[in-house]
């Protein structure tokens, strides 16, 4: 799968909107953006996921970029409770073709 | 139960002890996922099973590490002769969208 490269960590103000960024240049025609999201001890949580158009849902928006090598999470109207670790990740969409590799993520902390 | 359930949420043992962990993923699920989670990382991947098929176990770190899933729904990882190194979060996943909370260990 193709490696991704995200920001360490970023701050929000509640209220407002959070924008994630990704890198993923190497990423394969085939090959999906995924995100998810980790609060604190627990289990990762899917957001939303696409392949060249922007989606949205209840969530979150994913804007990617037209040569797809990147693409942005937004969360509208982040509120504290989405304080969390997040995760973009590329792989081959579909049944089970293998495992999902996360990197490091992003600690997006919403702050009051 | 509508998500997918691990046990025990933590737990603790003595260096050289065996453990094992089980997972119950959402009823039907076809996939199953076992990752490892170090403090401050993100989760890394253990095994695969397709239904009762472990299809890839590329990610297991030693021998010391099983996984079994005999009837293709509850998984149990188990870890022999527990080491330092094993203390982690261990999640598992159902179609691979679905992860539940995870199992703690510390290994002291």
């Amino acid at each position: 799968d193709a490696k991704t490269t995200q920001p360490p960590s970023m701050d929000c103000a509640e209220g407002r909107a959070a924008n994630l960024p990704c890198n993923h240049s190497t990423i394969s025609g085939n090959e999906y953006v995924y995100w998810y999201r980790q609060i604190h001890s627990q289990g990762p949580q899917y957001i939303i996921h696409g392949l060249k158009n922007n989606e949205t849902n209840e969530m979150a928006s994913l804007i990617i970029t037209e040569d797809r090598k990147s693409s942005t999470l937004i969360l509208p109207h982040a509120t504290l409770r989405d304080t969390a670790v997040y995760y973009c990740i590329v792989r081959v969409a579909g049944g089970s073709q293998g495992n999902l590799i996360f990197g490091k993520g992003t600690k997006l902390s919403v702050k009051p | 139960g509508a998500g997918v359930s691990q046990s025990p949420r933590y737990k603790v043992a003595k260096r050289g002890q065996d453990v094992a962990l089980r997972c119950d993923p959402i009823s039907g699920h076809v996939s199953l996922f076992w990752y490892q989670q170090a403090l401050g990382q993100g989760p890394e991947f253990l095994t695969y099973f397709q239904n009762e098929a472990q299809l890839d176990k590329s990610g297991l770190p030693s021998d010391r590490f099983f996984a079994e899933r005999p009837e293709g729904s509850v998984s149990t990882l188990k870890i022999q002769r527990t080491q330092q190194e094993d203390s982690a979060v261990y999640l598992c996943a159902s179609s691979e969208q679905f992860f539940g909370p995870g199992t703690r260990l510390t290994v002291l």
